[in-house]
């Protein structure tokens, strides 16, 4: 079974500073998406890595995979007020089974003045 | 406008009673999921159908009855509420049903109460 570990669950940092999150998961995959969830909202996708090495950038925030090490990090940079969310990283399984997206924890990631 | 769109937003009703979530697709997407995301943000797929079609269904209680009555609509139907499906139920669609890279894309969320 399939399980998707991410870390931190819980993280406050300061407006300007860079920060890691990572995302964990058990079996081999070379998809993995990241999706932002601002409370009370939906998930918004922002980041579809399908590939060992992938990277992908948007703003202040970068998204990589590892597939080898099954580890994908997304990096914070001079984080701001705005980036406060959410954060889900997800694997996809197999390709025989149909699609289906298993979820991390979430990252709550709250950033201060 | 609206992706995917879900009915109702919110849900309130009482322990026993049976309830259905409406959801609906504008993208052309042949595959679509309800995934359960429960009261410490924790999502877990439920249901997928492709083209009308249920492709995968999870360990989920068969008071839960997925319905799509054409590849645009995925509709949800619960019996016998329980306590414990109190909890925010997430549409979400994309194109093909094998993982082959394509994101999916969520409803804003139907929140079901049970009192």
């Amino acid at each position: 079974e399939l399980k998707v570990e991410q870390n931190p669950l819980f993280l406050s940092m300061q407006e300007g500073k860079n920060y890691t999150i990572y995302c964990n998961y058990s079996t081999t995959s070379d998809r993995l998406y990241w999706y932002r969830q601002d409370p009370g909202k939906s998930l918004e996708s922002l980041f579809v890595l399908l590939s060992n090495g992938a990277v992908k950038q948007e703003g202040r925030l970068m998204a990589s995979l590892d597939t080898k090490a099954r580890l994908s990090t997304l990096h914070i940079t001079a984080a701001v007020h705005d980036l406060s969310a959410t954060y889900f990283c997800a694997v996809d399984g197999p390709v025989a089974s149909g699609s289906r997206l298993t979820f991390g924890e979430g990252t709550q990631l709250t950033v201060n003045p | 406008d609206t992706a995917v769109s879900q009915t109702p937003k919110y849900l309130v009703t009482q322990m026993g009673n049976d309830k259905s979530i409406k959801c609906e697709q504008n993208l052309g997407h042949d595959t679509m999921y309800w995934y359960k995301q429960d009261s410490k943000k924790f999502l877990k797929i439920m249901f997928s159908y492709n083209n009308k079609e249920l492709i995968i269904n999870e360990t989920v209680p068969n008071r839960f009855s997925p319905k799509s009555p054409d590849k645009a609509h995925l509709n949800l139907h619960i019996n016998s509420l329980e306590l414990g499906d109190s909890a925010v139920y997430f549409c979400a669609s994309s194109q093909g049903y094998k993982p082959l890279g394509q994101p999916q894309h969520f409803g804003d969320g139907t929140r079901l109460s049970i009192l």
